[in-house]
């Protein structure tokens, strides 16, 4: 299973763009990378997830790098709502293994 | 939409005692998941499910049972419960299939569970 390195916490200011950085140095050539987060008292929710293509939705974008040692993902303009703890797991689809995650502060 | 529904969402428990932590689904997905989560980490997983009549175990499964009788419940049993078990239980549901859309995973709201 890879490794991943978030930071413990981050900040950002409301309505600005928020870049969660990960390593995940380990990765095997067939793992997605998959972004999760958890707003509080709540369970996980999926935010987005991409194998070597920078991916965009409704929520975010995925940034990889080009060797997939790393990603990064981009919240364009975070809110209130966006305050949560962001898991980044690099894995197949079966078995997903939580690391302790990046937990975003924003402030109004 | 139900989605994936946990039952119950308190609990507290004496040592030594059982209970049965319920999950349903109505997504007809097939996987599913048992994770826990201790106070200021992230989730682990303690048993998944491919269908019905398949279960395999994750990384935490001591002191824990599984069954998968139909698609829709996944429930997770702890036979002597032990303060070690004290965390919140979050179950989680996925299509299978190719496409990226059908590997997402859903969660149910989770089971706070005590062992005093």
């Amino acid at each position: 299973d890879a490794k991943t390195t978030q930071p413990n916490s981050m900040e950002s200011n409301e309505e600005e763009p928020v870049h969660l950085p990960c390593n995940h140095s380990t990765i095997s050539g067939t793992d997605y990378i998959h972004w999760y987060r958890q707003l509080p008292s709540q369970g996980p929710e999926y935010v987005i997830h991409g194998l070597t293509s920078n991916v965009n939705n409704r929520m975010a974008s995925l940034a990889i790098a080009e060797d997939r040692k790393s990603s990064t993902l981009i919240l364009h303009r975070a809110t209130l709502r966006d305050a949560a703890v962001y898991y980044c797991i690099p894995s197949g689809f079966n078995k997903f293994y939580f690391g302790s995650g990046t937990k975003l502060n924003v402030k109004p | 939409n139900a989605g994936v529904t946990q039952t119950p969402k308190f609990r507290i428990l004496k040592i030594g005692q059982s209970m049965t932590l319920q999950c349903t689904q109505d997504m007809n997905h097939n996987y599913m998941y048992w994770y826990r989560q201790d106070p200021g980490m992230g989730l682990k997983l303690i048993y998944y499910s491919v269908g019905a009549g398949i279960t395999d175990k994750g990384e935490v499964p001591n002191g824990y049972n599984v069954s998968r009788s139909t698609t829709e419940d996944f429930p997770l049993r702890l036979e002597l419960a032990a303060p070690s078990q004290t965390s919140v239980y979050f179950c989680a549901s996925r299509e299978s299939g190719a496409g990226l859309a059908k590997n997402i995973q859903y969660f149910g709201a989770g089971t706070r569970l005590s062992v005093l």
